[in-house]
């Protein structure tokens, strides 16, 4: 079945708490992001990568960190969670090219306290 | 940049009768506009997504969109709502050019027996 799959799906931790949240797909897709969700701010999104090796910033990056080594995978870093970070994240993928369509993950929610 | 507007946080619409979730846009070349849809704790749905030629555009659960070029809308539409429609909607588009896809921040859509 074609997913994108998110670990942990629910996670408690304490601010400075180093944490990595996992996020693979098995659809062989070129472009993967990752999102956050607030509550009355909709999608925003925090890091992007094209490729392999290829990452950029997306609309809120401060905070977090991203690596593409290899195709399947995009694990989101948060060096020194704090509590603003609190919320719901998303990984995304889709194949390369404008109009294709972007599927997601179930979602990781996140609490720092 | 691209931005995306939905004018609405909450539309309520009685069972039965038709809905309309409205969205507009704002992009520098040609746009790519997708609608979404999220189940309470779930990840985004893929519903429709307009790329090129005819305006309306139709969808999974029976849902369809109009792209109303001169207006820049995409209203998503259903001719008969269903209480199981009831759910958090997302408007993104995307231009031509080498742009991640923005968001909208999301209509409430509440379908009342």
């Amino acid at each position: 079945e074609a997913q994108v799959t998110q670990n942990p799906r629910y996670l408690i931790t304490v601010t400075g708490k180093k944490l990595t949240v996992t996020c693979s797909q098995n659809m062989n897709h070129e472009y993967m992001s990752w999102y956050r969700q607030d509550p009355g701010l909709g999608l925003r999104q925090i890091y992007y990568s094209m490729n392999v090796e290829v990452t950029d910033k997306g609309d809120v990056p401060e905070g977090y960190k991203v690596s593409r080594k290899e195709k399947r995978n995009f694990p989101l870093i948060l060096e020194s969670p704090s509590p603003n970070q609190t919320s719901l994240y998303f990984c995304a993928s889709s194949q390369q090219g404008y109009g294709n369509t972007i599927y997601f993950g179930e979602g990781s929610w996140l609490t720092v306290v | 940049a691209q931005s995306v507007a939905q004018p609405e946080d909450q539309v309520n619409v009685a069972e039965g009768n038709p809905l309309t979730v409205k969205c507009t846009y704002s992009v520098s070349g040609n746009p790519y506009l997708f609608w979404y849809v999220q189940y309470p704790n779930r990840g985004l749905q893929f519903l429709l997504k307009y790329i090129t030629g005819d305006n309306l555009v139709k969808g999974s659960y029976g849902f369809e969109a109009e792209f109303n070029k001169s207006q820049t809308s995409f209203h998503l539409k259903k001719p008969s709502a269903l209480v199981s429609d009831s759910a958090l909607y997302f408007c993104a588009v995307r231009d031509s050019g080498n742009t991640p896809l923005v968001f909208g921040k999301g209509t409430r859509l509440s379908v009342i027996a």
